[in-house]
């Protein structure tokens, strides 16, 4: 079975531009989440999916970041437009809908750098 | 609000040594607690999680977890550290009965193992 997956596995950009991180979960998975590390600090959370539906973006920064899941499927996180603050490695992870389990699998991040 | 605390943000260790590593949580319940690892270029692997029951929890690679209500922690030990243990360790808790299924973490403790 295959695990989290994110595209691109790095990313340089300038402050200003955008950026378009995608994730797709293990396939069955209605629980999605965005995390983030920023500068060696804790990993924060960023917002949680049930299947296409928002369930909490409390952890999201500012606007602009933008966080979609068509479908259901795969989500993107979108950065528009990017700020230096906004480098550092960016994970997804899924987990099954199931009462009493929160196990979260997570992708291998991706690691965001704006100059 | 939920935090996790891990004192301990680097630690060297000689193969064939025991290790622990510490992690104090506040929650207002009881939570679930987790201890992940990540390894360089690699996304973060679950080590053990602590739901209910048995507080020694038993994880992969050797590890085990003891959960200490009265002392709001879950340190991670391991009898005899190995090279390839030379990663980062996360701590985090997560919430039980509630909506909100994001996972709070500690700042990481990087494991260095010598020779």
């Amino acid at each position: 079975e295959a695990g989290v997956t994110q595209f691109p596995s790095h990313s340089v950009i300038e402050k200003g531009q955008t950026v378009t991180l995608r994730c797709d979960p293990i396939s069955g998975h209605d629980n999605l989440y965005w995390y983030r590390r920023v500068m060696g600090k804790e990993i924060k959370f960023l917002l949680h999916f049930v299947k296409e539906s928002k369930q909490d973006e409390s952890g999201m920064p500012n606007n602009r970041f933008l966080a979609e899941r068509t479908g259901g499927t795969y989500s993107t996180l979108k950065v528009q437009p990017a700020e230096l603050e906004d480098s550092g490695v960016y994970f997804c992870a899924s987990s099954l809908r199931l009462a009493g389990s929160n196990e979260q699998f997570f992708g291998p991040g991706t690691r965001l750098t704006v100059l | 609000a939920q935090s996790v605390t891990q004192p301990d943000i680097h630690i060297t260790v000689s193969e064939g040594a025991s290790l622990e590593l510490r992690c104090n949580y506040s929650y207002g319940a009881t939570p679930y607690l987790f201890w992940y690892v990540q390894s360089p270029g690699q996304g973060l692997q679950l080590l053990l999680k602590y739901f209910s029951g048995d507080t020694l929890v038993q994880g992969i690679k050797g590890f085990e977890a003891e959960f200490k209500r009265s002392q709001s922690s879950f340190n991670l030990r391991k009898p005899s550290v190995h090279w390839s243990d030379a990663a980062e360790y996360f701590c985090a808790v997560g919430g039980i009965g509630t909506g909100r299924r994001a996972l709070t973490f500690g700042s990481g403790t990087r494991l260095q193992v010598q020779p």
